[in-house]
């Protein structure tokens, strides 16, 4: 079971690029990495996913090394609306019983 | 419109009494999920099942239980025997078990009076 480790919270400034890394020490071959996006009393949002190096969306980037032991998800020019948390899960099809979600990042974007 | 309804978004619950939690999509998703939410904290999964008729206890299965008749449907009951049910539910399909591609519902918030 791959356990991911992530800031409780950021604070950030309208307009700029937030950066948050998640820690995978015990990722496993298989394993995709997956971020989600949650707004208060709603359900989490896929943001992005990936296995290595860089993956880019149209609402973010996500960065992986070489050794999968994290991940960071790029966020460019922040918006009010992008408060919000932000989960890093790690699992392959077939573990649907192990995924959990942990506490996330709470991201707090100001003016 | 494809996409997860999850029906009540606001329950209203007495302590004793069982109450069931509504979840349809419309996806063709093969996997569904439950999970609760407590304030400030991570999703933790009830149940899930990978098709239907069939369905495996998640890490706090204990005082729920579901049922997987049809492919577009998962219910979750909440039974007397949940001894703090008072949560947020979220209800998520997926076409695989899995990571990927997860859809999540809007959500039912569940309260004991």
């Amino acid at each position: 079971l791959a356990k991911t480790t992530q800031p409780i919270s950021m604070d950030s400034y309208e307009g700029q690029e937030v950066n948050i890394t998640c820690s995978h020490n015990n990722i496993a071959t298989n394993d995709y990495i997956t971020w989600y996006q949650q707004f208060p009393s709603q359900g989490p949002r896929f943001i992005i996913q990936g296995y290595k190096t860089k993956v880019t969306n149209e609402v973010a980037s996500l960065f992986i090394p070489a050794d999968r032991k994290s991940s960071t998800l790029s966020l460019p020019r922040v918006s009010l609306s992008d408060t919000a948390v932000y989960y890093c899960l790690v699992g392959d099809s077939g573990t649907a019983s192990k995924l959990t979600f942990g506490t996330g990042t709470r991201l707090q974007v100001t003016l | 419109d494809g996409g997860i309804t999850q029906s009540p978004k606001y329950l209203f619950r007495k302590e004793g009494q069982n109450v069931t939690l509504s979840c349809e999509q419309n996806l063709n998703h093969d996997a569904m999920y439950w999970y609760r939410q407590d304030p400030g904290q991570g999703l933790r999964l009830i149940y899930y099942s990978q098709i239907v008729n069939d369905f495996q206890k998640g890490d706090i299965a204990e005082g729920y239980s579901v049922s997987r008749e049809k492919k577009e449907s998962f219910p979750l009951t909440v039974t007397s025997a949940q001894k703090n049910p008072t949560a947020f539910y979220l209800c998520a399909s997926s076409q695989q078990v899995g990571v990927r591609g997860y859809t999540f519902g809007s959500g039912t918030r569940l309260t004991v009076v």
